[in-house]
């Protein structure tokens, strides 16, 4: 069964700090996606990247960047130089080849809290 | 609109009662999903529609709710005969197709309908 973990429920930072979520999985499958989405206080979740089971390279967009080890199972998320608007709850998400890659399964999320 | 909307934002209601919740996808997408996020059992997928048929319905969670989407856009999910464990905010997304691995796995949320059970 399909099984997304983030441990950490809120991390709170004051700008300019670099913090790192963590996202532990677990799947049967061996094609998968993951995904990060982000919640701000509006509610909409808002999705930021999707990697596939074969592509371990990391990836860096702008002040974000993230680490898929499929030795550990974790695809974990660093924000550098944390800024305010970074408050929010972050989703990590797996969907698996046996679903279709329709059903997203979602981690309980992180809640960051950024202050100035 | 140029994202995906939802009505009613809030709802209350009475315990027993019968409850609608709409979403109005991004015009042009043909896959919708309905998810739950509730404090207890955190996002959970309910079902799925490509074009107006629901190939996955597996994540409703009793014979209660029920959905539909005509025209291959406004979907509508009802829950019957409210209970108090169905209070929640119930997410709606869509994204341009559900083909598989040729989705980009971006999905656009709406803002959510919470429901308050009485």
């Amino acid at each position: 069964a399909q099984k997304v973990t983030q441990a950490q429920t809120e991390i709170s930072v004051v700008e300019k700090e670099d913090v790192t979520l963590d996202c532990v999985y677990e799947t049967r499958d061996t094609t998968y996606y993951l995904f990060w989405y982000k919640q701000p206080p509006s509610g909409e979740l808002v999705f930021l990247i999707r990697r596939n089971s074969f592509d371990e390279q990391n990836e860096i967009s702008g002040r974000y960047s993230w680490n898929f080890q499929k030795s550990t199972s974790s695809f974990n998320f660093t924000i550098t130089a944390s800024q305010v608007v970074d408050s929010a709850v972050y989703f990590c998400a797996l969907s698996e080849a046996g679903t279709g890659f329709q059903k997203l399964v979602f981690g309980t999320g992180t809640r960051l809290l950024v202050s100035p | 609109g140029a994202g995906v909307s939802q009505s009613p934002s809030n709802k209350v209601t009475e315990k027993g009662k019968d409850v609608e919740l709409r979403c109005d996808p991004i015009s042009g997408h043909t896959a919708l999903y309905w998810y739950r996020q509730s404090l207890g059992q955190g996002l959970e997928f309910l079902i799925y529609f490509q074009g107006n048929s629901a190939p996955d319905k597996s994540g409703l969670p009793s014979d209660r709710f029920s959905a539909e989407r005509t025209g291959g856009s406004v979907s509508t999910l009802t829950i019957q005969r409210t209970q108090q464990e169905d209070s929640a905010v119930y997410l709606c997304a869509s994204s341009l197709r559900a083909s598989g691995v040729a989705n980009t796995g971006e999905l656009f949320f709406g803002e959510g309908s919470r429901l308050t059970v009485l």
